[in-house]
């Protein structure tokens, strides 16, 4: 149940673009459609941006978006926003029957 | 309103006990799996646990095997997490989580409970 591996930090200016990426095994990632992202402010609970691989809950913002290639699922924010920083968060199901989570990225809009 | 509500946490010192409680509010509290997930000062998050709707299959992390367990009450729309054994590592913000619908991920979280493992 090793942390799936995201990278510690991304930054991008307003009106970019910037992919987070989250790299598991075919034990997680890789084996199943259940990939979830989650955007958390300090201070906050978490909150869900993206739901199996790159379904939106309604009320979340187009300019989130997801994917997944082999073992890597990415988010992709586009037209950075000042209140986008903040930690990100992908999850995986697992063929344990268990969660897990990565290990979280800070997004820091310059 | 969807709700869910965390109580229970505090100070207990390494090798207690403490029992954190969720109460949910606004949904079909039977109809879903429901989760723990942890959050240590400063760290990631981390999943601890989760239960089937009707009780009978739960899963848990390798970490706290052994030492948690997770519950819940249907007829109470209550859901728990019995630690025993507690570690320093065990100091976090528990927060109880809602799948949306029959899938897998977190749309409903609580504000969290703060465990403490410190004499």
């Amino acid at each position: 149940q090793s942390a799936l591996t995201q990278p510690a930090s991304v930054s991008g200016s307003p009106g970019q673009s910037i992919t987070i990426s989250c790299t598991g095994t075919s034990s997680d990632v890789g084996g199943y459609n259940y990939v979830s992202w989650y955007q958390q402010h300090p201070g906050k609970a978490p909150k869900l941006l993206i739901y199996d691989v790159n379904n939106r809950p309604s009320g979340i913002s187009n300019r989130f978006s997801g994917s997944k290639s082999g073992n890597t699922a990415s988010l992709t924010i586009s037209g950075l926003q000042a209140e986008d920083e903040a930690d990100y968060y992908c999850c995986s199901y697992t063929s344990s029957g268990t969660l897990v989570f990565g290990g979280g990225t800070k997004l820091t809009v310059l | 309103e969807v709700q869910l509500v965390e109580s229970g946490g505090g100070l207990v010192q390494p090798g207690g006990s403490l029992r954190v409680s969720c109460a949910a509010s606004g949904f079909t509290f039977s109809s879903y799996w429901m989760n723990w997930v942890r959050q240590a000062p400063g760290k990631g998050l981390e999943w601890v646990a989760n239960i089937k709707p009707d009780g009978r299959e739960k899963h848990y992390v390798d970490s706290v095997k052994g030492r948690f367990t997770i519950s819940r009450d249907n007829d109470k729309n209550s859901l728990y997490l019995q630690m025993s054994s507690l570690r320093a590592e065990d100091t976090a913000v528990y927060y109880c989580a809602r799948p949306p619908g029959g899938n897998v991920a977190f749309d409903i979280w609580g504000q969290g409970t703060m465990v403490t493992v410190s004499s």
